[in-house]
């Protein structure tokens, strides 16, 4: 069982749509952050949430942790097909500074 | 330019043959971390170390070591690798500032095995 559970698992749609990825667990994360991973290279972090209901903007993202810090959200307007990739969650929970659980990931394709 | 170097980037392998999976990173940072990446399940944390010396278990640790001896290395060895250690590996590090939660964590390119 995955402790954080993203959906959709794999996203196609065209140029100019928009879009929203879903980060989910039954238990309470300290902080959540998401990736954005291409092949051939490692993840590398867009933005990292820390307090309930927080909602951070990133250019054409919008990112949003649930007021009980379970859940987390990644909003894409205008998709383009530069944002293709593989789309992380992750995060950490309590005092376990070291110990970062990544959910399963959403693979989008943005097709011109 | 911050770097965190994997060596070797692909390696084909057999049954049994120990192997190491070196990782440096030159941004002086104390935390270091190995995942693992396989289709469907996104990354998973094998073992990860917060200082010198001071190593831990992640989500998936069985059939893997790691040591610590120095800040700047954290190299993953698998003394008797199996078919189902076949996987993409990814060492990681971040800072330990006062707020660790809110550092990036920075990759490397990943380290492809396959252990026939």
């Amino acid at each position: 069982t995955q402790l954080l559970e993203q959906s959709p698992q794999f996203l196609s749609i065209q140029e100019g749509e928009n879009l929203t990825v879903y980060c989910n667990s039954s238990s309470v994360f300290s902080s959540l952050q998401w990736y954005r991973q291409e092949p051939g290279e490692g993840p590398v972090l867009l933005v990292t949430v820390v307090t309930g209901g927080e909602v951070k903007k990133l250019k054409r993202l919008t990112f949003q942790f649930g007021d009980a810090r379970k859940d987390s959200s990644l909003h894409i307007t205008a998709a383009q097909p530069g944002d293709t990739g593989l789309y992380l969650c992750a995060g950490t929970q309590g005092t376990s500074y070291g110990k970062l659980t990544f959910g399963q990931g959403t693979i989008l394709t943005v097709h011109p | 330019e911050a770097q965190v170097t994997q060596n070797p980037r692909y390696l084909i392998t057999v049954t049994g043959k120990k192997l190491t999976v070196t990782c440096s990173q030159n941004m002086n940072h104390e935390y270091m971390s190995w995942y693992r990446q396989d289709p469907g399940l996104g990354l998973r944390q094998i073992y990860y170390s917060m200082n010198v010396e001071v190593t831990d278990k992640g989500d998936v640790p069985e059939g893997y070591k790691v040591s610590r001896k120095e800040k700047r290395n954290f190299p993953l060895i698998l003394e008797s690798p199996s078919p189902n250690q076949t996987s993409l590996y990814f060492c990681a590090t971040r800072g330990t500032g006062w707020f660790m939660d809110n550092q990036p964590q920075h990759f490397g390119d990943g380290t492809r095995l396959s252990i026939l």
